[in-house]
């Protein structure tokens, strides 16, 4: 079952933060999260494994909710690097289903 | 340490001829994945394999379409017979195990005329 992804798009001036999303109606093994800019592959972010977990590097943190039904990504202060399609990926036990993906336009 | 790496880059079919994709995972990495990726679309998984065995194929068609991940050598996915809707970005990724993260290759984009 693909996991939904929200907001769709997000458009950022230079500094702020933004928040994307990715819920399912069951509950998740696990949640991977990927950045791919256009025309490359994809970049692995973090995964999380556990129901309450947090983990974050430098200005991008995500976490994952007590019924491992929703994780969220947090981009704080945000740089012109971080735009691209952000990806979750949830696990079967087997391959990834990614959700449709969140565009993140930073602009100067 | 190379990446994960993928050939050809770019390759282009006319209608009913075969493409053969291959992928080279990561040194010490078991785990081979395949995903399809359409323009503007988020990435579908198509089979998961560890070496000489498919794990899942459960995302792959059920025709025209094989993977095989062999003792020795790459990663090879195979679509005999390709017609246009096949035309795609076709990424492998590789990981040392199950729910560890998944390094992807720069996909090889396929194009059938």
């Amino acid at each position: 079952q693909q996991p939904v992804q929200s907001p769709q798009a997000v458009i950022l001036r230079e500094g702020e933060d933004a928040v994307i999303n990715c819920s399912s109606s069951k509950a998740l093994y696990s949640v991977h999260w990927y950045r791919q800019k256009h025309g490359e592959a994809p970049v692995f972010l973090m995964i999380l494994l556990k129901g309450g977990e947090q983990k974050g590097h430098e200005k991008i943190s995500a976490s994952f909710n007590e019924k491992k039904q929703q994780s969220s990504l947090y981009l704080t202060a945000s740089q012109l690097s971080y735009s691209g399609t952000y990806f979750c990926g949830t696990e079967r036990g087997d391959g990834l289903t990614f959700g449709k993906g969140t565009h993140l336009i930073i602009q100067p | 340490n190379a990446g994960v790496m993928q050939n050809p880059r770019h390759l282009v079919r006319r209608r009913g001829q075969e493409a053969r994709l291959r992928c080279s995972p990561m040194k010490g990495h078991s785990h081979v994945y395949w995903y399809r990726q359409l323009p503007e679309e988020g990435l579908k998984f198509m089979v998961y394999l560890q070496k000489e065995n498919i794990i899942d194929e459960s995302g792959m068609p059920k025709e025209r379409f094989s993977a095989e991940f062999p003792k020795e050598g790459p990663s090879i996915l195979r679509i005999q017979q390709v017609v246009r809707g096949d035309s795609a970005a076709y990424f492998c990724a590789s990981s040392q195990r199950e729910s560890h993260e998944q390094f992807f290759g720069p996909g090889t984009r396929l194009t059938v005329l």
